[in-house]
């Protein structure tokens, strides 16, 4: 099975200030990681596909990199409404995995 | 656009069967080119893929280790749905359980069940 570990698991950030957010695999995924948020009493919400494809409907302020075991969403000028949890996923191999997840709070 | 509609019970008995159906509009379970996956949250587990269920001129299963013992999905097409089954439920199995489309990304997601385990 492959872990997925992010970092970090909690960031206090004000808003217009940048967001990175880390993914590392236990082993190569090629470009197979996908990005998610998660509003509090809300479903995921798909972010960026394929390490670096943009969603439809996705503020462009979201963005991610990456290839192989390490990647990173960017978020580009946080704005209050992108409080939430966001988290990687892998469906490169069977079992599909996720990250423990990254809160992102508003200072 | 694909959307999902869960329905079934938020509680569940120990040693009992959970039960939850996904129905699908906007797009067609039997789809040669979509998957039906079942995910679930809890505080201890996080994020776990218990499985997908697809077709492609056939139908094919995908499931968890963790559950593959105890879980069984079953398409239907006369109604554009897919269920869950997961047997001998205890407390560990309490957890939000989400239905989502993709098959790689989970590209559309259910509301979300919580179901909990208990007497």
């Amino acid at each position: 099975e492959i872990v997925l570990t992010q970092s970090p698991d909690f960031q206090s950030v004000t808003p217009k200030e940048k967001v990175t957010i880390t993914c590392r695999a236990s082993q190569s995924i090629g470009s197979n990681l996908h990005w998610y948020q998660q509003k509090p009493d809300q479903s995921p919400k798909l972010l960026i596909k394929y390490a670096s494809q943009s969603i439809s409907g996705v503020p462009s302020r979201f963005s991610g990199s990456g290839s192989g075991t390490d990647f990173t969403l960017t978020i580009n000028s946080l704005e209050a409404e992108d409080a939430a949890a966001y988290y990687c996923h892998q469906s490169s191999s069977l079992p599909q995995t996720f990250g423990q997840g990254t809160k992102v709070e508003i200072k | 656009q694909v959307q999902l509609q869960q329905s079934g019970p938020g509680l569940v008995k120990p040693s009992q069967t959970l039960s939850l159906t996904c129905a699908i509009s906007g797009d067609s379970v039997s789809s040669n080119s979509a998957a039906w996956n079942w995910i679930r949250q809890s505080p201890s587990r996080g994020l776990e893929w218990l499985g997908r269920t697809y077709y492609r001129s056939k139908w094919y299963n995908d499931y968890a280790i963790s559950v593959k013992s105890r879980i069984t999905f079953n398409p239907d097409t006369s109604k554009n749905q897919f269920s869950l089954q997961l047997n001998s439920v205890t407390p560990e199995d309490t957890a939000i359980y989400y239905c989502a489309a993709g098959v790689y990304g989970m590209d559309v997601w259910g509301q979300g069940t919580t179901v909990t385990v208990s007497s």
